[in-house]
């Protein structure tokens, strides 16, 4: 099976613009998370989403948001791009409770 | 507030020696523990998890971590590194209270070099 596949895989956008990340989760898994990871740092927690419902959200600014498909798979949309959102965008897909399985990450810069 | 620490931001090893990378996390209840590790350009990898049961528990690659409820850590050890171990290693802590929910927190990650 395919594992969590993420695209792009890089990005390059200016201050101001607006971006979509796309996440495909592994076969069965209806839920899907995504982090934040920026250099050298921790990934932080953005967004779960099950059965097509936002469950969590973390500590970020509204510019951020995400969505479901029926098909579980996921997108996430940053507007009004700031430097400071240049990082490594992680999504992640479970089936069963807890186990996550991360994908390679689209890493997003900011010029 | 769920937090998760690594002292350690940097270590270097040989290559055979035994290795411990230390995690200390704050949570109100017993959390779900994981230990995940990220290779340059790549996504995470899951080492292992607790969830309950017994606390010491065995990974991937020939890891293993303890659960100490009593000094709030989750060590990872093992007991030979190679070359190929050489990566970024996180800690990381998993909320109970809802069955879909799945807020994790990362600790700040430790570094691991691996000298021959």
């Amino acid at each position: 099976d395919a594992g969590v596949t993420q695209s792009p895989t890089h990005l390059i956008k200016t201050r101001g613009q607006q971006v979509t990340l796309r996440c495909s989760p592994i076969s069965g898994h209806k839920s899907v998370s995504w982090y934040q990871q920026v250099l050298g740092q921790g990934p932080q927690f953005i967004f779960q989403y099950y059965e097509k419902e936002e469950r969590g959200r973390g500590n970020f600014p509204d510019r951020f948001s995400a969505r479901q498909f029926p098909n579980y798979s996921s997108e996430l949309n940053v507007n009004a791009l700031l430097l400071g959102d240049s990082a490594l965008y992680l999504c992640a897909s479970r089936k069963d409770r807890g186990t996550q399985h991360f994908g390679d990450g689209t890493r997003l810069s900011i010029l | 507030a769920q937090s998760v620490t690594q002292p350690d931001i940097h270590i270097t090893v040989s290559e055979g020696a035994s290795l411990e990378l230390r995690c200390n996390y704050s949570y109100g209840a017993t959390p779900y523990l994981f230990w995940y590790v990220q290779s340059p350009g790549q996504g995470l990898q899951l080492l292992l998890k607790y969830f309950s049961g017994d606390t010491l528990v065995q990974g991937i690659k020939g890891f293993e971590a303890e659960f100490k409820r009593s000094q709030s850590s989750f060590n990872l050890r093992k007991p030979s590194v190679h070359w190929s171990d050489a990566a970024e290693y996180f800690c990381a802590v998993g909320a109970r209270e809802e069955t879909s929910y799945d807020k994790v927190i990362f600790g700040p990650g430790t570094s691991l070099s691996v000298i021959p």
